[in-house]
């Protein structure tokens, strides 16, 4: 098994709900990923911490909302998605910080299969 | 275009046998190329990661090649078992935190 753990594993909620996903690792990786993957295509970066402050943010749209409160949790906040919005949301984690994580591989979690209705 | 590129996009192979997944990029610098497996529903996991230097590299079953010159890579799996069904996704690093993933190779192995 994965040593990110994401929850939930689903989640299904409207566009005027507001939720939040979450990952967890306990391996020391002070870098953090948010990607989105939509079928059949590779996981796109949304968000990347290092040392628990936010370095990428990949023009992400605000209803997407990060959050690292410490150095093994992640949060990914929504409000107001659209239907389009629907994809499963991977997290990962390195273990060094990102500008470094070039020869670091990633470590994904399973992701949150997310679907907006 | 994509500055990854991975051939087939999908490939349907019986059990026992062998094949060879490409990935050809255009990613500038180069830093390192990783093979990622990912299971259905799942996060994907590292195969292998090559480096300039390295021209071949096996872990277990599967071996990959890199050709820096050409810009060509490629995944070899031996003796192909029913959970190596999964999509196969090459990943080219610049060397900055920019990776480049390619839109993957769907590996189906049937009995």
């Amino acid at each position: 098994d994965t040593e990110v753990t994401q929850t939930p594993k689903h989640l299904v909620m409207g566009m005027t709900n507001k939720k939040s996903l979450k990952c967890e690792q306990h391996m020391g990786h002070r870098a953090m990923y948010w990607y989105k993957q939509k079928a059949k295509k590779p996981p796109e970066l949304m968000f990347v911490y290092s040392y628990e402050k936010l370095s990428i943010n990949e023009s992400v749209p605000s209803r997407f909302s990060p959050e690292c409160p410490n150095s093994s949790l992640l949060n990914l906040h929504l409000h107001a998605l659209q239907p389009e919005d629907s994809a499963l949301y991977l997290c990962a984690s390195s273990p060094t910080p990102a500008k470094d994580s070039w020869n670091s591989p990633l470590h994904f979690g399973n992701g949150t299969r997310l679907t907006v209705t | 275009k994509n500055q990854v590129e991975q051939s087939p996009q999908s490939l349907i192979i019986l059990e026992g046998k062998n094949c060879t997944l490409q990935c050809n990029y255009t990613v500038s610098p180069f830093s390192n190329l990783r093979w990622y497996k990912q299971d259905t529903g799942r996060g994907p996991v590292s195969l292998t990661i090559m480096t300039f230097s390295e021209n071949t590299k096996s872990n277990g079953r599967y071996t990959a090649t890199l050709d820096a010159d050409t810009k060509q890579s490629s995944l070899h799996i031996t003796a192909s078992q029913l959970s190596d069904s999964a999509s196969y996704i090459c990943v080219v690093s610049k060397g900055d935190n920019d990776m480049r993933f390619g839109a993957g190779t769907r590996l189906t192995v049937k009995p």
